[in-house]
């Protein structure tokens, strides 16, 4: 079975510092990786989602990006934290064999001060 | 804008009782259908899809879709108090694994021992 790995579990950064979140998944090969942001009082938001290694697509705009390097592995990134970035980081994985259930991955809590 | 709307809550249901979480959608050309639970601070975890009009049954959990009224609910038969969480709806699309899934905000539900 896939198996989903965020770190870190929690991050607490001050305004204007750079951040790094990775996303790891086991047990699948060539999956669609995706990123989704859960603020407080508002639903799931998708932020990227990737097909492929370096094939990345962008839901909204921000000041935060993502990376694929390798196969198994999703980044997401900022260069200047902004308060509003503060929220629930959840990694998604679709199902084997190409199906469009998504599982996620325990998330990371940011809180930007 | 797509939507998908859900009832915020909370709902309270006498532990026992069946639970009734109702979803609606605004795109008429949507997909599939998914369920989700998240429990506070965690992540969220699938219940069950649905692809087909009608009622899909999975243990104490029942979908059902109705795509001509754009209309998705999930019942929970014989509510414990472990189900109390957060009840998400999402939506397909555009189908297959490259559809981007769209979440209403939850429904919280409380059973109450």
């Amino acid at each position: 079975s896939q198996t989903i790995h965020q770190w870190p579990a929690t991050l607490v950064q001050p305004v204007g510092s750079p951040l790094s979140l990775e996303c790891t998944v086991e047990g699948t090969s060539n999956p669609n990786l995706y990123w989704y942001r859960q603020a407080a009082g508002r639903g799931l938001q998708l932020l990227f989602y990737s097909v492929g290694i370096g094939q990345i697509s962008s839901e909204v705009p921000q000041n935060l990006s993502a990376s694929r390097p390798q196969d198994r592995q999703f980044i997401l990134s900022s260069k200047k934290l902004l308060l509003s970035d503060s929220g629930f980081y959840l990694c998604a994985v679709n199902g084997r064999g190409g199906t469009d259930t998504q599982y996620f991955g325990p998330g990371t809590r940011l809180t930007v001060l | 804008q797509k939507e998908v709307e859900q009832n915020s809550g909370p709902l309270s249901v006498p532990e026992g009782a069946i639970a009734s979480l109702n979803c609606t959608y605004s795109d008429r050309v949507s997909q599939s259908f998914f369920w989700y639970r998240q429990y506070s601070g965690k992540s969220p975890e699938l219940i069950m899809s649905i692809y087909s009009n009608g009622d899909k049954e999975d243990g104490r959990f029942t979908a059902q879709l109705n795509k001509a009224s754009q209309y998705v609910s999930l019942l929970i038969r014989d509510s414990q108090p472990s189900d109390s969480a957060t009840y998400l709806c999402a939506v397909n699309i555009q189908g297959g694994s490259q559809g981007n899934l769209i979440f209403g905000k939850g429904t919280k539900l409380s059973v109450k021992p």
